[in-house]
C-alpha cells in the first residue's frame, strides 16, 4: 500500500538533545513538508521540499533542519536550539510542486509525538 | 490576528441533526480553500475542497464567501462517525509564486446518541 511512514510514533528526549524524525514516502510525490502542531493551534510549517536536494524554511523554521537526498526520505532533526519541541510532528507529501492553485490534498503519516523531559 | 480562524468548539450535537461550522480568514489574496478532517491523535485527512459556487459531498456541504471571506461546513444527518476536529484550510503564497496551505485549528464535533 502507498503511503507516509513516520517513525518513532513516540519519542521522549532530553534537554539539550539532537532527535530525528524519520519520514518515509512511496507515493512518488515530489513535494514533502513537516508541520508542527500544538494543541489549539493549527499545523504550522516548518520545512518544505519541492524536489530533491532542494529545501525551504517554512514559518517556524529555527531549531530544526532537514535534508532531502532521496525522493522518498524527508527527515526531521529536532535540535537542542528549538525551544519548545514538545510537540506532534506531522509530515506530509503531495503531488503539487506547491502548486499555484494547489488542489489541496496532502497525504500526512501518521506523526510523531515528540516530548522533552 | 490568526490567517485562519474557527471556532475550537467542542460542538455537541445528537445523531440525525445538522450542524455548521464556519471559519474567516484574513487574506483576501487567498485563492484556494479546504476543509479537513482530523480523528483524535491521528492525521488529518482531506474532507473536501471549497468552490465558490458552493459544492456538496453526500452530507456534508461546503460554501465560500469571498465577500464576507469566510467559510462554512454544512453536516446534515449527523453520524456517531463524525466525531472530529475539523480543520478549516487556505492558501498563503511561497516564494516562487507558489502556495501553501494554512490551517485553522481546528472546530472539535461531538455527536451523542
Amino acid at each position: 500500500d502507498g503511503g507516509i511512514t513516520q517513525s518513532p510514533k513516540y519519542l521522549f528526549r532530553k534537554e539539550g538533545q539532537n532527535v530525528t524524525l524519520s519520514c518515509e514516502q512511496n507515493l512518488n510525490h515530489d513535494a514533502m513538508y513537516w508541520y508542527r502542531q500544538d494543541p489549539g493551534q493549527g499545523l504550522r510549517l516548518i520545512y518544505y521540499s519541492q524536489i530533491v536536494n532542494d529545501f525551504q524554511k517554512g514559518d517556524i523554521a529555527e531549531g530544526y533542519s532537514v535534508s532531502r537526498e532521496k525522493k522518498e526520505s524527508f527527515p526531521l532533526t529536532v535540535t537542542s536550539a528549538q525551544k519548545n519541541p514538545t510537540a506532534f510532528y506531522l509530515c506530509a507529501s503531495s503531488i503539487d510542486v506547491g502548486s499555484r492553485v494547489p488542489s489541496g490534498e496532502l497525504f500526512f503519516g501518521e506523526g510523531s509525538r515528540l516530548t522533552v523531559l | 490576528r490568526k490567517e485562519v480562524e474557527q471556532d475550537p468548539g467542542p460542538f455537541n450535537v445528537p445523531e440525525g441533526a445538522t450542524v455548521a461550522f464556519n471559519c474567516t480568514y484574513s487574506n483576501s489574496a487567498s485563492q484556494s480553500f479546504f476543509w479537513y478532517r482530523q480523528d483524535c491523535r491521528k492525521e488529518p485527512k482531506l474532507l473536501m475542497s471549497v468552490y465558490s459556487s458552493g459544492n456538496e459531498d453526500g452530507r456534508f456541504t461546503a460554501q465560500l464567501n469571498r465577500a464576507s471571506q469566510y467559510i462554512s461546513l454544512l453536516i446534515r444527518d449527523s453520524k456517531l462517525s463524525d466525531s472530529a476536529t475539523y480543520l478549516c484550510v487556505g492558501t498563503s503564497h511561497l516564494s516562487g509564486g507558489y502556495n501553501k496551505l494554512i490551517f485553522g485549528a481546528g472546530t472539535r464535533l461531538a455527536v451523542h446518541p
